[in-house]
């Protein structure tokens, strides 16, 4: 069984530029969230999405956002990047009902 | 009061010895516990979870102790290996309309000595 799949992997972006990252879940699983892990702040949480609806959203800037598709794949999109956002993101896929996240290796974005 | 306290940040013990990791959380709606590993160049991996109907629970070498009045729980590793070297973080979560949001600790990175 596969598991939950990110593209791209490693990413490089300059200062103002937009970013969409791309998470495949797990088949059968229809909730998607999406963290952001850095080294100062952690592993923090930025949306869940649920049959195509964001069901919470962590408390990040409206430049963070993201959608999901009726297959249950997910993309989430940053706009004008700053060097702070430099961070890995995290895609990870649960069943319905159960709190058992799986999580992919994540998207490493550079900002420049 | 969504934060999850974490200690130590770093941890080196002997192969065969004890890892233990502790977590502190403030929000009694939390209603479940679960600790993730996380290897370089990974995604964090669930390790084992408790819900704080339980004081303990046990899955091979692994060991969640719950402390419900004291707001704590901990992480035990017995017979540590070098292979259980990475970072342990622990979250917490409370289900709200059927979505889970997971707040995490900051991490602690182990690392067992051969």
């Amino acid at each position: 069984k596969a598991g939950v799949t990110q593209t791209p992997r490693y990413l490089i972006k300059t200062r103002g530029q937009q970013v969409t990252l791309s998470c495949s879940p797990i088949s059968g699983h229809r909730s998607v969230s999406w963290y952001q892990q850095t080294p100062g702040q952690g592993l923090q949480f930025l949306f869940e999405y649920f049959s195509e609806t964001q069901r919470n959203k962590g408390n990040f800037p409206g430049r963070f956002s993201g959608r999901q598709f009726s297959n249950s794949r997910s993309e989430m999109n940053v706009s004008t990047l700053e060097l702070g956002d430099s961070a890995l993101y995290l895609c990870a896929s649960s069943p319905e009902n159960v709190n058992v996240l799986t999580f992919g290796a994540g998207s490493r974005l550079t900002v420049l | 009061q969504q934060q999850v306290k974490q200690s130590p940040q770093s941890l080196i013990v002997q192969k065969g010895g004890i890892s233990i990791i502790n977590c502190a959380y403030e929000n009694t709606a939390f209603d479940y516990f679960p600790w993730y590993q996380q290897f370089p160049g990974k995604g964090p991996a669930l390790l084992i979870a408790i819900r704080p109907d339980v004081s303990e629970k046990k899955e091979g070498r692994f060991t969640i102790s719950f402390n419900k009045s004291a707001k704590q729980f901990s992480l035990h590793i017995m017979d540590s290996q070098p292979g259980d070297s990475a970072t342990y973080f622990c979250a917490a979560s409370k289900r709200r309309d059927s979505s889970y949001k997971l707040i995490f600790g900051s991490g602690t990175r182990l690392l067992v000595r051969p």
